[in-house]
């Protein structure tokens, strides 16, 4: 069965400072992953996703996240940190058989001033 | 500009009471999931369907939920008796398969925050 996890409930970080957000994934065949954003009080918003077209894979505000088959991880980065970017973070893998999106835990980011 | 739109945006209801749902997917998409979300569980699939048909409601409680489209623009949740264990934000997906299903990016509402008392 394919799943992700995220490594860290929790992340803070300063304003400026580089984001990382870990993701690993389990899957017995190539993935269809993906990064979404969830601000207070709103549904989720797809940030990027990996469809094994390039294995660095850019998305928007200025996040990207690379595919490293080897580690099975597919982890978020963001160079410099905005109070904006404060909100949780979901990895999610995509289902082939029949198309369902499966979540992971979800990692919270705090951005100090 | 296209979104999924869900009501009630929120609903506090008694327990024992019928609560549902509502969603009206992207026009165009054929593909509508339900999750509910909470904090000790995170994001749960409840169901979804393809071309309105039930492809796998394997994470409801039988008992008490249910999840229907009666047509291509709208889809409900139904729960029937609610109990406070269901208190919850539940929200509903929609995205557009075309080819393979995995590659299908979901479009979220903004959910219905459901409290039972």
């Amino acid at each position: 069965a394919q799943s992700v996890t995220q490594l860290g409930s929790h992340v803070s970080v300063s304003e400026g400072a580089l984001v990382l957000l870990r993701c690993n994934y389990s899957s017995s065949v190539p993935p269809y992953l993906f990064w979404y954003v969830q601000y207070p009080n709103q549904g989720l918003q797809l940030l990027l996703k990996y469809t094994s077209a390039a294995t660095l894979v850019k998305g928007i505000n200025g996040f990207e996240a690379e595919f490293k088959k080897s580690e099975t991880s597919f982890h978020l980065t963001k160079p410099s940190a905005h109070m904006s970017d404060a909100a949780e973070y979901f990895c999610a893998v995509g289902n082939n058989q029949g198309g369902k999106l499966i979540f992971g835990q979800g990692t919270e980011l705090s951005v100090k001033p | 500009d296209a979104r999924v739109t869900q009501t009630p945006r929120h609903k506090v209801t008694e327990m024992g009471q019928e609560v549902t749902m509502r969603c009206q997917p992207i026009l165009g998409h054929n593909t509508v999931f339900w999750y509910r979300q909470t904090m000790m569980q995170g994001l749960e699939l409840l169901a979804y369907f393809r071309n309105r048909a039930p492809l796998d409601d394997s994470g409801m409680p039988k008992d008490r939920f249910s999840a229907e489209m009666p047509d291509a623009t709208l889809a409900t949740l139904k729960i029937q008796p609610s109990e406070p264990r269901d208190s919850a934000v539940y929200f509903c997906a929609s995205g557009l398969v075309r080819g393979l299903p995995g590659n299908t990016e979901a479009f979220f509402g903004q959910g219905t925050r459901l409290t039972v008392v």
